[in-house]
């Protein structure tokens, strides 16, 4: 089945710390690649994106993420962590249907950046 | 612009009674999206309109879910009558459309079946 995987319940880094959620994904073509950001009570927030080009990605409040197709990988990265990145991170695949596209997410990764 | 808006904000009712949801997207969007999420998992998408039809409801429990989205603006969901396993966020979320468009959601409403 096309779908994505964070392999981690839950990431702790102290501040100022490079920080890696991880993400795999298993879908046939290329792939279309997002990542989200979820704080308390609130809806998802969308913080960067893979659709073809250069296999680093930046995007919001200093966020990249890496695509690697050879170990089909799309791990998000923060060079140094601050206590607000502390939220839920979701990893999610486009997949391209009959009528569209629809998003597919990821069990999601809780952000720990401890001070 | 304004942001997708929801509501109620949360909502408790008790199993068995019927409960419905609000979604105005972001202007313009002509895709949207209900998800549900389940406290300790990913959304989970229940349906998708495009404008005012159904493209993908695959994933709806059409027994006692429903979705509509009269003039290809304003949604609700409503879940008749409701279970216990009910109980999560429901997001609502648009986007213009297209394979590389991100999806902005609303800020979810919070359902506790009791």
């Amino acid at each position: 089945a096309q779908s994505v995987a964070q392999p981690e319940d839950q990431v702790n880094v102290a501040e100022g710390n490079p920080l890696t959620v991880k993400c795999t994904y298993s879908v046939s073509g290329n792939p279309y690649l997002f990542w989200y950001v979820q704080y308390p009570n609130r809806g998802l927030q969308f913080l960067l994106k893979y659709i073809t080009g250069d296999n680093l990605v930046k995007g919001s409040y200093g966020f990249e993420a890496e695509f690697n197709k050879s170990q089909t990988s799309f791990h998000l990265k923060k060079p140094s962590a601050l206590v607000s990145d502390s939220a839920l991170y979701f990893c999610a695949v486009r997949l391209l249907m009959e009528y569209g596209n629809k998003l597919v997410f990821g069990a999601g990764t809780i952000l720990r950046v401890k001070s | 612009e304004a942001g997708v808006a929801q509501s109620p904000r949360y909502k408790i009712i008790e199993k068995r009674q019927s409960v419905a949801f609000w979604c105005n997207p972001i202007s313009g969007h002509a895709t949207l999206y209900w998800y549900q999420q389940i406290l300790g998992q990913g959304p989970k998408l229940l349906i998708q309109f495009q404008n005012n039809g159904v493209v993908d409801d695959s994933q709806l429990p059409k027994d006692r879910f429903s979705a509509e989205r009269l003039k290809g603006v304003d949604s609700t969901l409503k879940i008749q009558p409701a279970k216990l396993e009910d109980s999560a966020v429901y997001l609502c979320a648009s986007s213009l459309g297209g394979s590389n468009s991100p999806l902005h959601f609303g800020n979810g409403t919070r359902l506790t079946v009791t």
